[in-house]
């Protein structure tokens, strides 16, 4: 079965940091583009960010550039989100997906996991 | 950015109705657009990409069409398990941009 599984998520302060993580089973991970993407409370979805088989390429919404990072552990099938300096606007969901990049299209994400709340608050 | 506008914000319809979902994009695209349902506390689900071409395990009542900036998602005849909040994305350019998502109520 192809499963994402994200933790990390928690209430943390504003300026604080937080540490993201999605396991992928069931395919091949390191074959695989991989996504951030979240979603405020009531509100839609936003992509946050991606990064290419092998983290060669990363790419990120200008509302995230420089507090937030994506990397990847291909050894251990792991896609991360460095999150620091957050803000009270960070507060969402955040689900990991994959990315079917050079599996038929580019950048339409075919699985996704259950969502990690992160709520950001004093 | 692309900014993507889909309309109408909801829509009301009975089950077996057809449904006419729109998404608007700033500047073309080409047909580089993807198109998502979510339930509520669900996580989305992939429906259509690049405008036409239905994802694994999607069923033939969802149809997409459109190329440029003018596109649409039809799903030809409503189930009960279909009125679900739908969003566009697009994959032209970065950033990746979704729409604010059509709701489709039940009537």
């Amino acid at each position: 079965e192809v499963l994402l599984v994200e933790s990390g998520g928690d209430l943390v302060q504003p300026g604080g940091s937080l540490r993201l993580s999605c396991a992928a089973s069931g395919f091949t991970f390191s074959s695989c583009w991989m996504t951030w993407v979240r979603q405020a409370p009531g509100k839609g979805l936003e992509w946050v960010a991606n990064v290419k088989q092998g983290g060669s390429e990363k790419y990120y919404v200008d509302s995230v550039k420089g507090r937030f990072t994506i990397s990847r552990d291909d050894a251990k099938s792991s896609l991360f989100l460095q999150m620091d300096s957050l803000r009270a606007e960070d507060t969402a969901v955040y689900y990991c997906a994959r990315d079917m990049s050079g599996r038929g299209s580019y950048h339409a994400f075919d699985i996704w996991g259950q969502g990690t709340m992160v709520t950001v608050s004093s | 950015e692309i900014v993507l506008t889909q309309s109408p914000a909801t829509l009301s319809l009975s089950p077996g109705e057809r449904a006419t979902l729109s998404c608007r994009a700033s500047q073309s695209v080409s047909g580089y657009l993807h198109w998502y349902q979510q339930k509520p506390g669900q996580a989305p689900r992939l429906l259509i990409y690049d405008a036409s071409n239905r994802a694994t395990g999607i069923p033939a009542r969802f149809s997409g069409s459109g190329s440029g900036t003018d596109f649409t998602l039809t799903i030809s005849s409503l189930e009960p398990e279909d009125f679900a909040v739908y969003y566009c994305q697009q994959r032209l350019s970065w950033p990746l941009t979704f729409g604010g998502g059509t709701k489709v109520e039940i009537k």
